[in-house]
């Protein structure tokens, strides 16, 4: 069964950083590549980023491009997201999301979610 | 980015009887490898999104058949047939076929 974990959520100052991580099991985590989707509290999905399954490719939301990074470890089972530079309307239910790479951005799997509050 | 509309918004369903929500996209869904990424997602309440239809018309495991998708090119449809209390809950288009990959608005199902 696979499992995905979020963790890293909080309340953060605007114009700070804040690192998610997303621990993996009942899969073989380095096939996969990982999105992450984020929820703005009553909002509908929106898609932050993706990373291939070796790490080498790595596509961002044009809202995000430059200030969020998205990386693994594929030793630890376990997916990031280096958010900087946050802002208000980076507040939302971050998601980690498998790829099962049957097709193009074919997600599946979902985690449970970590909030995120950007506030002064 | 492909912009994705779903209508109803909301869709006041009678226990036992069929639902059907509409998914519009800007840009055909059709990829280079033939194949159409068109998936959607039920979200209950307080609950994570679950992936129940890709490819259009492909069921996930574990999803039952009261649910089927249909469509093609930029016009798409998920159907409940005979809608249980458990269907409650927001439901969404998602396309893959684009960078960024981009969701529709939802559209919430609630029991009458």
């Amino acid at each position: 069964q696979v499992h995905l974990v979020e963790s890293g959520g909080g309340v953060v100052q605007p114009g700070r950083s804040l690192r998610l991580s997303c621990a993996a099991s009942g899969l073989t985590f380095s096939s996969y590549a990982m999105h992450w989707v984020r929820q703005a509290p009553g909002k509908g999905l929106q898609c932050v980023g993706v990373i291939s399954y070796d790490g080498n490719k790595k596509y961002y939301a044009d809202s995000v491009k430059g200030r969020f990074t998205i990386s693994r470890d594929n030793s630890k089972n376990t997916l990031y997201l280096q958010m900087n530079s946050l802002r208000a309307e980076d507040t939302a239910v971050y998601y980690c999301v498998r790829d099962d790479g049957n097709g193009y951005n074919s997600l599946d799997y979902w985690g449970q979610g970590t909030l995120v509050t950007v506030s002064s | 980015d492909v912009v994705m509309t779903q209508s109803p918004l909301s869709l006041p369903v009678t226990l036992g009887q069929s639902a059907s929500i509409s998914c519009r996209s800007s840009q055909s869904l059709v990829y280079s490898d033939g194949n159409t990424y068109l998936n959607w997602f039920q979200q209950r309440p307080g609950q994570s999104p679950r992936r129940l239809i890709y490819k259009v018309s492909n069921r996930d495991s574990g999803v039952p058949d009261r649910f089927s998708g249909s469509g093609s090119g930029t016009d798409f449809t998920l159907k409940i047939s005979k809608v249980e209390a458990e269907d409650v809950g927001v439901y969404y288009c998602m396309q893959g076929a684009h960078w960024p990959p981009t969701f529709g608005q939802g559209t919430k199902v609630e029991i009458k």
